[in-house]
């Protein structure tokens, strides 16, 4: 385990569902990040939180809901997904504005839009 | 965590030789450079990074060079193993704390 974990690890929901991805960090990190990872691209950052605050949506669909009610977790909200946004979501941290250490990932939900 | 269906570009080495791996970066002002792994079923994991004020950092088994005339970056494992198979990115941070993630390259290890 890294420190950061992501549940569920995997997750299949029909267009209409709503359904929430969360992550939980103990490495005491004060920034928190969603990533995507799809098969055909390369990762793709969609939200950033530094000390719980918003300050980069990477112009994500509103269908895509971030929330971070604290430095320790972070939650993305799915509602009216398409099946193009089945892809591998990671979430992760690192120590503030200057890394030392660069992220630190989780192990990722593999979502499926059916 | 594979990048099922991404074309990667492969590597495939013989265990107990050695693996070079390329990158290039985009941006001339990315001050900071990471290597990442990525083995199928998980997330990145970090490996090694270095400073735009370094040419050369060591690790254990591997090494990255940076190149800033060029802008490459190279990632080197020593006698590699199968345990070293998977997906490496590199990344550049060049605009605060936010990394910029390259491809990545699928490095396979025959036994």
């Amino acid at each position: 385990e890294t420190g950061v974990t992501q549940t569920p690890r995997h997750l299949v929901m029909g267009m209409t569902n709503k359904k929430s991805l969360k992550c939980e960090q103990h490495l005491g990190h004060n920034a928190m990040y969603w990533y995507k990872q799809s098969a055909k691209k390369p990762l793709e950052l969609m939200f950033v939180y530094n000390f719980k605050e918003q300050t980069e949506n990477n112009s994500v669909p509103s269908r895509f809901s971030p929330e971070c009610p604290n430095s320790s977790h972070l939650f993305l909200h799915l509602h009216t997904l398409q099946p193009e946004d089945s892809a591998l979501y990671l979430c992760a941290s690192s120590q503030g504005q200057a890394p030392n250490y660069g992220y630190t990932f989780g192990s990722g939900t593999r979502l499926t839009v059916v | 965590g594979e990048s099922v269906g991404l074309h990667l570009p492969t590597l495939s080495v013989q265990e107990g030789d050695n693996s070079i791996i390329n990158c290039a970066y985009s941006n001339s002002a990315s001050d900071y450079f990471i290597w990442y792994k990525q083995e199928s079923g998980k997330g990145p994991q970090f490996i090694i990074d270095i400073r735009s004020n370094m040419d050369k950092r060591q690790g254990q088994r591997v090494t990255v060079l940076l190149n800033k005339t060029v802008k490459h970056l190279s990632l080197q494992i020593a006698a590699t193993q199968p345990g070293d198979s998977a997906v490496y990115f590199c990344a550049e941070n060049n605009a605060g704390n936010m990394l910029t993630f390259g491809g990545g390259t699928r490095l396979m290890v025959k036994p």
